[in-house]
């Protein structure tokens, strides 16, 4: 058991701009979930996995927000034309399915905006 | 979902037992109480999960009365290591809602 891994861990990058992050699940799990996080408030859920079937988004995941698993192993999240506003930490988690599995997450990416 | 409501911050000496106390007064029937540990910098790590009585594992137990509309963390003898963000989160597991958490400081 590695754990989920996340790729990078910062990005800085100028508004306006398009970022990628990348997460690579617990290899047996087949739920994968991405939470947004700024500072001193909990995790926002955003979006969740199961195999490549995206099965639910977050109001928060506006258009400019878009996720895939295409093979249903690791998972990309884009942002496309960066704003302030989407400054925090990015994190992934993976389950194994079936009832109540405990998320297990990844240490997430800290994006910062200019 | 259930809301959680949990102290905002708790302090503690090395050594003690601390009980961190979560109120979710609308649990549902179907739902189950999890607790979250998070670090700085670093994402939630899964403490321990429950959904009647006490269930206890090899870092924490959590004790849940019989109206489930509160449970306890509790902490054997914390360390220095133990200061940190505690969330107690209520509901499926695959839609986890955190609340701000509790963050307890453990002092020498």
């Amino acid at each position: 058991d590695t754990g989920v891994s996340q790729d990078p861990r910062h990005k800085i990058t100028k508004r306006g701009q398009n970022v990628t992050f990348r997460c690579d699940p617990i290899s047996e799990h087949n739920r994968l979930y991405w939470y947004r996080q700024t500072l001193g408030q909990g995790p926002e859920f955003l979006t969740y996995f199961q195999n490549e079937a995206q099965l639910e988004k977050s109001r928060l995941l506006s258009d400019r927000f878009s996720a895939e698993r295409p093979k249903g192993s690791f998972s990309t999240l884009e942002i496309q034309r960066t704003e302030q506003g989407d400054s925090a930490m990015y994190l992934c988690a993976s389950s194994l399915g079936g009832t109540n599995q405990p998320q297990h997450f990844g240490d997430g990416t800290r994006l910062s905006i200019l | 979902l259930a809301k959680t409501t949990q102290p905002i911050s708790m302090d503690s000496y090395e050594g003690q037992e601390v009980n961190i106390t979560c109120s979710h007064n609308n649990i549902a029937t179907n739902d189950y109480i999890t607790w979250y540990q998070q670090f700085p910098s670093q994402g939630p790590r899964f403490i321990i999960q429950g959904y009647k009585t006490k269930v206890t594992n090899e870092v924490a137990s959590l004790f849940i009365p019989a109206d489930r509309k509160s449970s306890t963390l509790s902490l054997p003898r914390v360390s220095l290591s133990d200061t940190a963000v505690y969330y107690c989160l209520v509901g499926l597991i695959q839609k986890l809602v955190f609340g701000t958490g509790t963050r307890l400081l453990v002092s020498p």
